[in-house]
């Protein structure tokens, strides 16, 4: 299958900052890409939906102004938890799309203290 | 928006017997339903996918079956071995949207 990297695979912050998390397509081009959220013990939940070029698309519920996502090329989508607190601790995992298959970063574990 | 039911949460099987994991979904519009290992800590690793112009996909062990007509999808592992151990997520997706996961089910394999 395809690879998608992340990274950092881990972070821990202090509340109230901000943390960036990249993800990036090695071996193909991705004009869509997707950010997940994983709390222990439970499901995916897909957040937003990054364009190449464009605004990012966010599902019901999820702060757009407080997960920021940039896809600027066609390789790379960033994720920004700006202001985090405690109960944005979680596992952050990215996908890219070939066809119709996706293929998922390692994910990032995101504490904050 | 789709709502993907998962059975069941937890599953223990001896090695060498059969185990299903069967989903439902709500959107009749979904046309794509991948099914995801999950190891603790890592990322999900597509397995099996299924598209809806297709009733049932094998690979070796591993095999999916999809009624469109009572939006249901099963995932079959024959001949289990101990490293099946892990959860495994069934999700479904319409047109170009990110993927519904279902719950997940914790599946165990009894030496």
């Amino acid at each position: 299958g395809a690879v998608v990297s992340q990274h950092p695979s881990r972070v821990i912050c202090k509340s109230g900052t901000s943390v960036k998390i990249e993800c990036r397509s090695l071996d193909f081009q991705a004009t869509t890409m997707f950010w997940y959220r994983q709390f222990p013990k439970q499901s995916l939940m897909l957040m937003a939906t990054s364009n190449e070029g464009s605004k990012a698309t966010y599902e019901q519920g999820v702060e757009k102004d407080k997960f920021l996502i940039n896809h600027a090329s066609l390789t790379l989508s960033t994720l920004t938890v700006t202001s985090a607190h405690p109960e944005d601790s979680s596992f952050y995992i990215c996908s890219a799309r070939i066809g119709t298959s996706q293929f998922f970063g390692p994910g990032t574990r995101l504490t904050v203290l | 928006g789709e709502n993907v039911e998962q059975h069941p949460s937890t599953l223990s099987v001896q090695e060498g017997d059969s185990a299903v994991i069967k989903c439902t979904y709500s959107d009749s519009a979904s046309n794509y339903f991948p099914w995801y290992k999950q190891e603790l800590g890592k990322r999900p690793q597509l397995i099996i996918d299924i598209r809806s112009n297709v009733g049932e996909k094998k690979d070796q062990r591993i095999a999916v079956t999809l009624n469109k007509t009572a939006k249901h999808f099963s995932l079959h592992i024959t001949e289990t071995q101990p490293e099946d151990s892990a959860v495994y997520f069934c999700a479904a997706r319409g047109g170009a949207d990110g993927l519904t996961f279902g719950k997940g089910t914790h599946l165990i394999i009894q030496p």
